[in-house]
């Protein structure tokens, strides 16, 4: 079974504080994609990241896929109470998602 | 803006009765996908549809659960009989194609069993 395996996760922060979500598998794969979720509502994408090494930014967010395209991080510069919510990383050609990280920001 | 439809946003059903949800996809899109989502983990696949065909249904527990696109427009998800475990967030999702386009979700179905 192919897993996705994401870090940490909970992560409860204040607002302002950096942070770093990681995803991690065994496997290799064509690309990856990092989806926001909140209470209520089904998965929005945010990026899908393809080369070996690449990197994405999106306003404050910063995403990094592996050089061996078997893992890739998310990371938030000073973060805010609206990015609050369950970031999940998926693989898209394998329709498998990570295992999820709650991010909770406090004012 | 398009999206992904799905009924009813919440239901609550005592075991061993049966449930159906309902799911249409933003329109042109050939692909559907169900997923169940337990609360705080990450989405799991039922099945995928291109058009009316069954793509992918391999984790899909065909003993109690079953699900139709008969014209490749909307689509049924239907559990009998449901059991406690089957408490979840039900997804449906599309896309234009199968391979590589974006998913775009529907809000899902909170099924609680009781």
């Amino acid at each position: 079974t192919q897993l996705l395996e994401q870090s940490p996760q909970f992560l409860s922060i204040q607002e302002g504080e950096n942070l770093t979500v990681y995803c991690n598998s065994s496997s290799v794969f064509s690309s990856l994609q990092w989806y926001r979720q909140e209470p209520g509502e089904g998965p929005v994408l945010l990026v899908t990241v393809v080369t070996g090494g690449e990197v994405k930014k999106l306003k404050r967010l910063t995403f990094q896929f592996g050089d061996a395209r078997k893992d890739s991080s998310l990371h938030i510069t000073a973060a805010q109470p609206g990015d609050t919510g369950l970031y999940l990383c998926a693989a898209r050609d394998k329709l498998i998602f990570g295992t999820g990280t709650r991010l909770q920001v406090f004012p | 803006e398009a999206e992904v439809a799905q009924s009813p946003r919440y239901k609550i059903t005592e075991k061993s009765q049966a449930v159906a949800f309902w799911c249409d996809p933003i329109s042109g899109h050939a692909t559907l996908y169900w997923y169940r989502q337990i609360l705080g983990q990450g989405p799991e696949l039922l099945v995928q549809f291109q058009d009316e065909s069954v793509v992918d249904d391999s984790q899909l527990p065909k003993d109690r659960f079953s699900a139709e696109r008969l014209k490749g427009v909307d689509s049924t998800l239907k559990i009998q009989p449901a059991e406690l475990g089957d408490s979840a967030m039900y997804l449906c999702a599309s896309s234009l194609t199968v391979a590589g386009d974006e998913q775009f979700f529907g809000p899902g179905t909170r099924l609680t069993v009781l």
